[in-house]
């Protein structure tokens, strides 16, 4: 069985600009999570998808944004991009809400110059 | 007050050694808790997972769960060079969201 994938797994912006990160999740797992691992600051919560929906944001900018597709696939997109957004970006998914283990993808790394 | 605290190491063992990785966290309203194991440069996997009280032994991982003390372990043993990596524990609230709040990382180096 395929894991959690995510793609491009690095991207090398410029400040200001935006930033697109996508994420398939494993086959029968309906919700995505978003989460930032920057250095020195460790893995922290940014977004919840479920069945389409938002359903909870971490503490970060409304220039975190993103959206899930009707197979469950999801996206990131980071506006307006500053140099602190340079981090390893990860998103998990499980089955269906309510169970707590997540099963993460191997992270996409922005880099923003 | 941070809602996990982990010891962030590096801690060098040798090969064959028991290991001790723990976390403590701030509210008692957490009741699931998670162990991860990161290499560099890859995703975290989910090593240990529990609810109660108590102790999960899976191969030669122990997870430990002390909810009066708010005190989470993991254990290895005989542990292996390729046990070397960074090991997270992750703890969430029960209800319908299911966001995990990750401590640092304890970075675990296993000499041969």
């Amino acid at each position: 069985e395929a894991g959690v994938t995510q793609s491009p797994t690095h991207l090398i912006k410029t400040r200001g600009q935006q930033a697109t990160l996508r994420c398939s999740p494993i086959s029968g797992h309906t919700s995505v999570y978003w989460y930032q691992q920057a250095l020195g600051l460790g893995l922290q919560f940014l977004l919840w998808y479920d069945e389409g929906e938002e359903r909870n944001r971490g503490n970060f900018p409304p220039r975190f944004s993103g959206r899930q597709f009707p197979n469950y696939s999801s996206e990131l997109n980071v506006n307006a991009l500053e140099l602190e957004d340079s981090a390893l970006y990860l998103c998990a998914t499980v089955p269906w809400r309510g169970l707590r283990e997540q099963y993460f993808g191997p992270g996409t790394r922005l880099t923003v110059t | 007050q941070k809602e996990v605290e982990q010891d962030p190491g590096p801690l060098s063992v040798p090969e064959g050694a028991i290991v001790s990785l723990n976390c403590t966290y701030s509210n008692s309203a957490f009741q699931y808790f998670m162990w991860y194991r990161q290499y560099s440069r890859k995703g975290p996997e989910l090593l240990m997972y529990t609810y109660s009280s108590g102790n999960k032994e899976d191969g030669r991982f122990t997870a430990q769960v002390d909810k009066s003390s708010k005190y989470i372990s993991l254990f290895i043993r005989d542990s292996q060079p390729s046990d070397s990596a960074t090991y997270l524990c992750a703890i969430t609230y029960g209800g319908s969201q299911g966001n995990l709040i990750f401590g640092k990382g304890t970075k675990l180096s296993v000499k041969p």
